[in-house]
């Protein structure tokens, strides 16, 4: 079946440190990826999207390339502040009537 | 202005009842969603409708009944609730289903059955 794996949470980060979130994915087909974010009591958001291999996404300085070699569309930041603090969804879509199918979050707190 | 909106925003009832959650979008967008996304924040699509016609309906208790009175909302009606239904239940709204479209959110429903 089409599934997503990130890694565990939670992660805390210092202000400006360097931040990578994994994820992996299988999928029967050729899907597309989303990285989506959850701030504490709101809905999802659409943080960035790649649609085929090497596409790179990025967005409020976030960046993830779709790596169809490595099955993966790891999520990264080069320096994070406290409102990234967060968590966030990596997840597949193949084409046709099928749904989003997320991984299970992944926790990201940012100290000052 | 709200794009997507759902409510009420929480829900707290006994076991047994049955309750309604609503959803509107503004968008214009012809195709909606319900997730639901458990307490270790795992979410997981329920039933996606496309101009009022029901496309994805997954492993679902036949407790849960999705209406669409039109392309702008979409209900989720919940029969004799039990404590596993406990959850946030996000609605969601986007412009088509076959290909990769954004997908909007609501800011969610938390549902507590006690």
């Amino acid at each position: 079946g089409n599934s997503v794996t990130q890694m565990e949470g939670p992660v805390t980060l210092s202000e400006e440190a360097f931040l990578t979130i994994n994820c992996t994915y299988t999928a029967t087909g050729y899907p597309s990826l989303f990285w989506y974010v959850q701030y504490p009591g709101e809905g999802l958001q659409l943080l960035l999207k790649a649609t085929k291999a090497d596409d790179k996404g990025s967005n409020k300085g976030f960046e993830a390339t779709y790596r169809k070699e490595t099955t993966s569309f790891h999520l990264e930041k080069g320096s994070v502040q406290v409102s990234d603090s967060a968590v966030y969804f990596c997840a597949l879509k193949l084409s046709g009537n099928t749904p989003l199918v997320f991984g299970k979050g992944t926790r990201l707190s940012v100290i000052a | 202005d709200t794009a997507v909106s759902q409510t009420p925003k929480y829900l707290v009832t006994q076991m047994g009842n049955d309750k309604s959650i609503k959803c509107e979008q503004n968008l214009g967008h012809d195709t909606m969603y319900w997730y639901k996304q458990d307490s270790k924040k795992f979410l997981k699509i329920m039933f996606s409708y496309n101009n009022k016609e029901l496309i994805i309906n997954e492993t679902v208790p036949n407790r849960f009944s999705p209406k669409s009175p039109d392309k702008a909302h979409l209900n989720l009606h919940i029969n004799s609730l039990e404590l596993g239904d406990s959850a946030v239940y996000f609605c969601a709204s986007s412009q088509g289903q076959r290909g990769v479209y954004e997908q909007y959110f609501g800011p969610g429903t938390r549902l507590t059955v006690t």
